[in-house]
């Protein structure tokens, strides 16, 4: 089965810190991976997506990086602040599964100030 | 540029009624879908169409239906309300299918309770 988990569920830092968000994939035949934000009570915001021939992409402070091989994908997140505070998903598009994406559960993530 | 917009926000249901869900996007995509988010679980893919009058069933349709009669707007129907059925929806929308290189773009949701 086709499944994406995340550990932890939520991470507590205080600003400043640098942080690694992880996930994991059961699958390595995949087309791409992606990392969303979602704030409370509001939808999902894409932050980066990741082909499957690559290995990372970068926006900011954020870089995310691919390992096909091992089934994992992490989400660095340089000189936290408080406003990074939210949840944080992760979700796989499959091959063999192309009209969907496979959604982690998240890491909740709270940035003290 | 709105993005996607859902209607309304927030819902309350008796068991057994019905209602519609909207969902609008004004970026000419292609691809639209409908999650559901349940506590505890990751979001699941209910239905999800790839242009004007083509839709196709994700993994929990049962109870759902959809229509995609412009390219804009992909409505979910509830057909006739259960509690299990309580959740946060999602509309997504991309310019293509998830396996390519377009984002996903989503609303803000709408928190639907039935009672």
């Amino acid at each position: 089965k086709q499944e994406v988990t995340q550990i932890p569920a939520a991470l507590s830092v205080p600003e400043g810190e640098n942080l690694v968000l992880n996930c994991s994939f059961t699958d390595s035949a995949i087309y791409n991976l992606q990392w969303f934000r979602q704030d409370p009570g509001k939808g999902l915001t894409s932050l980066l997506l990741i082909q499957s021939s690559q290995r990372e992409q970068t926006s900011g402070r954020l870089n995310a990086s691919l390992d096909k091989s091992s089934g994992r994908s992490t989400l660095y997140i340089a000189a936290s602040q408080p406003g990074d505070s939210a949840t944080y998903l992760c979700a796989v598009a499959f091959q063999g599964g192309s009209e969907k994406l496979v959604f982690g559960k998240g890491t909740k993530l709270t940035v003290n100030p | 540029n709105a993005g996607v917009t859902q209607t309304p926000k927030f819902q309350v249901l008796k068991t057994g009624q019905s209602m519609t869900l909207q969902c609008a996007q004004d970026m000419n995509h292609e691809y639209m879908s409908w999650y559901r988010q349940d506590p505890g679980m990751g979001l699941r893919l209910i239905h999800y169409s790839v242009g004007a009058g083509i839709t196709d069933q994700g993994e929990v349709p049962n109870g759902y239906n959809v229509s995609r009669s412009t390219t804009e707007d992909f409505p979910l129907r509830l057909l006739s309300a259960a509690p299990s059925q309580t959740s946060v929806y999602f509309c997504a929308s991309s310019l293509t299918l998830p396996n390519s290189n377009q984002p996903q773009h989503f609303g803000d949701g709408t928190r639907l309770s039935i009672l």
